[in-house]
């Protein structure tokens, strides 16, 4: 069955340091990829989309993901980390046109 | 940019009482979605809607769940008896396209559904 894995619950970073985040999946054909955020009371914003061709997609506000189908992740990353990032993000993979999500990555920033 | 719209923002009702949640979807897309968040716990699809009927629905989306779509703008989640374990975040959530496509699903920002 399709499954996305988010091995960690929470992380915390420090302001300035560089950030990624875990995702795994379970797909058995080509997978169609996603990273959301969601800020406290707020819903899901897509951050980046995976869909064929460069295995490193970039998105908005400095994040990218790397697709590597060897390992079947699709980590989430960025070299900066600003406070304004602290979040939950959800990695995401699209079965028959709905998405099956992880359970999320909490990312706390200390100053 | 075009936003996908929830109301409202947050739902209190009695457990056997019956409540609709509002979507108004982007206005040119043309599949439709919910999904809920019961807290702390991941988000999970209810139910996909296109060309007026139900395209795919998961086993959450029992016979006390329906959607419709009531006019050219409106998508609503209706649940006939809440119970006590209905109380999430529902997030309605559309696309242009289907499955299988280069575009994403957009999400609203939520109802915080509390049953009492």
């Amino acid at each position: 069955a399709q499954s996305v894995t988010q091995p960690d619950i929470h992380i915390t970073v420090s302001e300035g340091a560089s950030l990624e985040l875990r995702c795994n999946y379970s797909y058995g054909a080509t997978p169609y990829l996603f990273w959301y955020v969601q800020s406290p009371g707020q819903g899901l914003q897509l951050l980046l989309k995976y869909f064929s061709g460069d295995t490193l997609v970039q998105g908005i506000k400095g994040f990218e993901a790397e697709f590597k189908r060897s390992q079947s992740s699709f980590n989430l990353r960025k070299p900066s980390v600003h406070w304004s990032d602290a979040a939950e993000y959800f990695c995401a993979v699209e079965k028959g046109g709905n998405l099956i999500f992880g359970k999320g990555t909490k990312l706390s920033v200390k100053p | 940019e075009p936003e996908v719209t929830q109301t409202p923002s947050h739902q209190v009702t009695q457990m056997g009482q019956e409540v609709i949640l509002r979507c108004v979807p982007i206005s040119n897309h043309l599949y439709f979605y919910w999904y809920r968040q019961i807290l702390g716990q991941k988000v999970e699809f209810l139910v996909s809607f296109y060309n007026n009927e139900i395209s795919e629905k998961s086993e959450i989306f029992d016979d006390q769940f329906s959607v419709e779509r009531p006019d050219g703008s409106n998508f609503t989640l209706k649940i006939r008896s809440t119970k006590l374990e209905d109380s999430a975040m529902y997030f309605c959530a559309s696309s242009g396209q289907g499955g299988r496509s280069n575009q994403p699903q957009h999400f609203g920002d939520g109802t915080r559904l509390s049953i009492l």
